[in-house]
């Protein structure tokens, strides 16, 4: 297994451009979440999938954002009309049902919005 | 709300000394879990090490222990024989309290930035 897997590692769009961001988690990981990690801070909480369900969402997931996980394997989010603010690392981690330790995070998407 | 507070923007060390990295965190809970991660320059978060509010010993894992003090709140990272590879940020974060909905988010520290040095 290669671990939490994130495509694509970086983006440039314009703003008003939509994006989509992929995570492919630990296969057997049936618990996967989106963080963002803007410029000197630590990655906030965005939202939480446990198999295909979206069963939390942070109050940072605008209604320009959209979070899928269709067959509880691989997840996408996307964002809408980007704009400037929305510059930053999007980071998906993934964990077991079992292990209520630690979670695996992959390396990250970095977005910038120009 | 849970917080987490690390007050070391960074820090400097010469190879092969220990180094403490802090970390205070404010929960009105009684069962909580306190984390320490890695993130190099590629991005990735690295799991280090996992504190129990319950567990009665520190927790270690090979150059890493985690100094928990409980009534002061605080969980800092010993790292034991510094590597140049150990240069990177370093953030502590605690689990927040299960939701009834299986998630088990994590809040994160600002991170301390650790630079070895020859």
């Amino acid at each position: 297994d290669t671990g939490v897997s994130q495509d694509p590692r970086h983006k440039i769009t314009k703003r008003g451009q939509n994006v989509t961001f992929r995570c492919d988690p630990i296969s057997e990981h049936n618990r996967l979440y989106w963080y963002r990690q803007t410029l000197g801070q630590g990655p906030e909480f965005l939202t939480y999938f446990q198999n295909e369900a979206q069963l939390e969402k942070s109050r940072l997931l605008s209604d320009r954002f959209s979070a899928e996980r269709p067959k509880g394997s691989f997840s996408t989010l996307e964002i809408q009309r980007t704009e400037q603010g929305d510059s930053a690392m999007y980071l998906c981690a993934s964990s077991h049902t079992s292990l209520n330790t630690e979670a695996f995070f992959g390396q990250g998407t970095r977005l910038t919005v120009v | 709300a849970q917080k987490i507070t690390q007050t070391q923007p960074g820090m400097f060390v010469q190879e092969k000394e220990a180094v403490t990295l802090d970390c205070t965190y404010d929960t009105s809970d009684q069962s909580y879990g306190l984390f320490w991660y890695k993130q190099p320059s590629s991005g990735e978060m690295i799991f280090l090490i996992y504190q129990g509010s319950y567990d009665e010993q520190n927790a270690t894992e090979g150059r890493y222990s985690l100094n928990f003090q409980k009534a002061r709140k605080s969980a800092n990272l010993v790292i034991s024989a510094s590597q140049l590879g150990d240069s990177a940020m370093y953030f502590c974060a605690m689990r927040e309290p299960y939701s009834g909905a299986g998630s088990y988010q994590l809040t994160f520290g600002k991170g301390t930035k650790l630079s070895v040095i020859p």
